[in-house]
């Protein structure tokens, strides 16, 4: 059974940073690009970034509104994905979800507040 | 970047009748190695989302077949041929061809 499983939330003051991560089991994790999803309170769904697989060069894409301040990289020996997220703005309260192939994870609430 | 439109916002539908969902967008999503990337989401209530259809129209594993998605290029419709209670929540469709964007979504509740 494929599992993702996000943690690293929490509350956080503006300006400082905060790493999630994403834990995968169930497939074979080094195959696969891992995205990163946000959902802010009440809101859609907004791509924030991907890491493409070692196959593909291992680069990563990032959303506009976070190109800069987050970036993602990925342990393929641990089947974990990482998204350090720094100089956070209140902007990016929203719960983090991670995507691998066609499955996502449950997300975690990250809340930037002072 | 591409920008992809859905409607309704919103839809109410009595259990046991159909219903449709459109996303348009803004560039086609048809790649050169002749796949189409467009993908439709259901995120129930307190849930995240989970996928129900692949490239246009292909229903995931476990997808009940009450579940369709059709078009091409830059318009795509998911349909319901007869809701169930358990089909309530925000439907979304999503383009991968260029990096990822989300439709704005459509709250399908039950009359």
């Amino acid at each position: 059974e494929v599992q993702l499983v996000e943690s690293g939330g929490g509350l956080v003051q503006p300006g400082r940073s905060l790493r999630l991560s994403c834990t995968a089991s169930g497939f074979t994790f080094g195959d696969y690009a891992m995205s990163w999803v946000r959902q802010a309170p009440g809101k859609g769904l907004e791509w924030v970034g991907f890491i493409r697989s070692k196959a593909y060069g291992g680069t990563t894409e990032f959303a506009a509104s976070v190109k800069g301040r987050f970036t993602i990289s990925r342990d393929d020996s641990k089947s974990i994905a990482y998204l350090q997220m720094n100089s956070l703005k209140t902007e990016d309260t929203a719960v983090y979800y991670c995507i691998g192939g066609y499955h996502w994870g449950q997300g975690t609430l990250v809340t930037v507040s002072s | 970047d591409i920008v992809m439109t859905q409607t309704p916002l919103s839809l109410s539908v009595t259990p046991g009748q159909p219903a449709s969902i459109s996303c348009k967008s803004s560039q086609s999503l048809l790649h050169s190695d002749g796949k189409t990337y467009l993908y439709w989401y259901l995120q129930k209530p307190g849930q995240s989302p989970q996928l129900l259809i692949y490239e246009v129209s292909n229903r995931f594993s476990g997808v009940p077949d009450r579940f369709s998605g059709s078009g091409s290029g830059t318009d795509f419709t998911l349909k319901i041929s007869r809701v169930e209670a358990e089909d309530v929540g925000v439907y979304y469709c999503m383009q991968s061809i260029q990096l990822l964007t989300f439709g704005g979504g459509t709250k399908v509740e039950i009359k």
